[in-house]
């Protein structure tokens, strides 16, 4: 079974800091990879999607995502994060063998000081 | 455009009574899930749904039960609600399954607070 990996648990940042959140997958075929994002009191709203061509996604909010076949990774970036990017971060996949489920990350919390 | 709804967004409840939780889809999608969502173990699926009448576990389904008699909803029924079923229960849809189709995101509604004491 597929499964999806977030290292960072907790990341505290100042603001206008450069984020990088990681997220590895494990599986062997095609795949299609998904951030989610939860801002606190909220419930999860997509931030930005995979499913073929350009590597390199952009998403919402000046996100944007790098899928890195060889690695089996698909790292979240922000060049310069603001106090509103305080969330909880999940990374989610999709695979040709799992009927349409996601496996989600068990989610990295963003905490931006002002 | 109400999209997802879940219901209740609180709840108390006594440990071995039956609770259920309701969500209903306005955009006919095809895939329904639910979640739970706990401190430390971010989101697991609990059981899901590929069409009316069609259902299958997920990670964590014992204890739960639920039905999708139409496709427009998919109500989560705890049959003796246990102390360690307190969580925060998150329904989805999707509008696609195979990878060849564009649109497969999921949607979540705004999540029920079950509390069991």
């Amino acid at each position: 079974a597929q499964s999806v990996s977030q290292h960072n648990h907790h990341v505290i940042l100042s603001e206008a800091a450069s984020l990088e959140l990681g997220c590895n997958y494990s599986y062997g075929g095609t795949v299609n990879l998904f951030w989610y994002v939860q801002y606190p009191g909220q419930h999860l709203q997509l931030l930005l999607k995979y499913f073929s061509g350009d590597p390199l996604v952009k998403g919402i909010k000046g996100f944007e995502a790098e899928f890195i076949k060889s690695k089996f990774s698909f790292n979240l970036r922000k060049p310069s994060v603001q106090w509103s990017d305080t969330a909880e971060y999940f990374c989610a996949v999709i695979t040709n063998t799992n009927a349409g489920k996601s496996t989600f990350g068990d989610g990295t919390t963003l905490t931006v000081k002002p | 455009d109400a999209g997802i709804t879940q219901s209740p967004r609180y709840k108390i409840t006594e440990t071995g009574r039956q609770v259920t939780l309701m969500c209903h889809q306005t955009w006919s999608h095809s895939y329904m899930f639910w979640y739970r969502q706990d401190l430390g173990h971010g989101l697991r699926l609990i059981y899901y749904s590929a069409a009316a009448d069609i259902t299958d576990k997920g990670e964590v389904p014992d204890g739960y039960v639920v039905s999708r008699s139409k496709t427009e909803n998919f109500p989560l029924t705890l049959e003796s609600a246990t102390r360690s079923q307190t969580s925060v229960y998150f329904c989805a849809s999707s509008s696609a399954t195979r990878l060849a189709e564009v649109s497969y995101e999921q949607y979540f509604g705004p999540g029920t607070r079950l509390t069991v004491t």
